[in-house]
């Protein structure tokens, strides 16, 4: 285990809707990163944040957004969701010194 | 534009075989390459890393050998066992693996081992 943990496992929202999914980092890491994957497909880097600011985007529009807490919790915000929002959702941790990234079990988004 | 390509995309091997999966980028910034290992319905896990200033490290029954020159790298699985029939994924960054561009991902290669 890897100590990061996602909320909830699996959700399906209609397209036009706006989710919010949660992300608990693994103890000691002061970086939370989301990634999207779609189905067959390798994770694609959506947003990084570090000290509660976003400090690196992948190629996603604005309408994907996030928050990290002072606890180094985070959510991933999405509106206006399209059917191409389906995906599985993963959140990974990492300390900024060390390299070494950790993934959650992700979130399975299905937009309907 | 991908930016690390993943080859094979899928591999079957018998057991105790040595499953070899390799990687290409084009990045020259890159300088962390990292291993994953994916189960169905499970995020990925972290398997083994690697930097650019060492050409080969073992963990375990893992093995990654590095060309820096060739921009290329690869996974080897010794003594490969049904067990480690997964979706594997090689993956680059920069700064170390601290980057804010955070990782990119080959594409994978669902990996079959037969008992």
């Amino acid at each position: 285990e890897t100590g990061v943990t996602q909320s909830p496992t699996h959700l399906i929202k209609t397209r036009g809707q706006q989710v919010t999914l949660r992300c608990s980092s693994q103890s000691g890491h002061n970086t939370v990163s989301w990634y999207q994957q779609a189905l067959g497909q390798g994770p694609q880097f959506i947003f990084q944040y570090y000290r509660e600011e976003e400090n690196g985007r992948g190629n996603f529009p604005p309408r994907f957004s996030g928050l990290q807490f002072p606890n180094y919790s985070s959510e991933l915000n999405v509106n206006a969701l399209e059917l191409d929002d389906s995906a599985l959702y993963l959140c990974a941790s990492s300390h900024r010194d060390r390299g070494r990234t950790f993934f959650g079990q992700g979130t399975r988004l299905t937009v309907v | 534009q991908q930016q690390v390509k993943q080859s094979p995309q899928s591999l079957i091997v018998q057991k105790g075989g040595i499953p070899i999966i390799n990687c290409a980028y084009e990045n020259t910034a890159f300088d962390y390459f990292p291993w994953y290992q994916q189960f169905p319905g499970k995020g990925p896990a972290l398997l083994i890393a690697i930097r650019p200033d060492v050409s080969e490290k073992k963990e375990g029954r893992f093995t990654i050998s590095f060309n820096k020159s060739a921009k290329q790298f690869s996974l080897h699985i010794m003594d490969s066992q049904p067990g480690d029939s997964a979706t594997y994924f090689c993956a680059a960054s920069m700064n170390s693996g601290g980057g804010a561009d955070g990782l990119t991902f080959g594409k994978g290669t669902h990996l079959i081992i037969q008992p």
